[in-house]
């Protein structure tokens, strides 16, 4: 059974960098075709996809944000950490981390996310 | 980037009717070398991350209901619901994965009338 579970800060400061860790269980991320997504809501608003990570390292962002994300995987660990640095009021949002299958390549398990406020 | 657009952005339908969700990409997310459109479709519950219901556009995740069907290609999709349950109120998304970025649908609001 896989599971993915998000976490971090609740509440940063404009300007700080916001690190959050995704720990899963389930699956390998040196397994051939496995990815692990981050994805964002903020409230009342629809999904926006920030980055992706697979199994060999390969890395995706959104290009809007690519300045300001990094992802890496700690395979020995099973987690997958996101750091966004410069962080505004605007990027206040639930960030999700999912699973990525590997033969429908949809984010088929989702972590249950966790709130992060932007504020001063 | 692929622009997904969802229509309507929100339908309210009675209790065993069917309700039907529009889906379309700004450009083919059909992938040629396996005949496949990179297209998925999400649930979402109140409070709750977004559950997988299908994905190649018409293939049922398993454990979803066949209520749930999902239909089209190249640029056009549909979400359709054929009896609407009371437990199917949600926010629905389709989402591409044909090329990077990967790009969400505004949702649409299911309710029931």
């Amino acid at each position: 059974q896989i599971t993915l579970k998000e976490s971090g800060p609740t509440l940063v400061k404009p300007t700080q960098t916001l690190t959050l860790t995704c720990t899963f269980s389930g699956f390998s991320l040196s397994t051939t075709g496995v990815g692990v997504g981050w994805i964002r809501q903020p409230p009342g608003k629809a999904l926006e996809w920030l980055a992706l990570i697979y199994w060999d390292d390969d890395k995706r962002y959104r290009p809007s944000l690519k300045s300001r994300l990094t992802i890496t995987k700690d395979t020995s660990k099973n987690q997958v950490v996101l750091t966004m640095t410069n962080m505004d009021p605007v990027d206040t949002a639930t960030y999700y981390c999912a699973h990525r299958n590997t033969g429908s390549y949809a984010f088929d398990i989702w972590g249950q996310g966790t709130m992060v406020t932007v504020s001063s | 980037d692929i622009v997904m657009t969802q229509s309507p952005d929100s339908l309210a339908v009675s209790l065993g009717e069917r309700a039907t969700i529009n889906c379309k990409s700004s450009q083919s997310v059909l992938y040629s070398s396996n005949n496949k459109n990179d297209l998925t479709w999400y649930q979402q519950k109140p409070g709750q991350p977004p559950k997988l219901l299908i994905y190649w556009a018409s293939t049922r995740e398993s454990g979803v209901p066949d209520r749930f069907s999902g239909s089209g290609s190249g640029t056009d999709f549909t979400l359709t619901i054929s009896s609407l349950q009371a437990e199917d109120v949600a926010v629905y998304y389709c989402q591409q994965y044909y090329s990077s970025p990967l790009t969400f649908g505004g949702g649409t609001k299911v309710e029931i009338k």
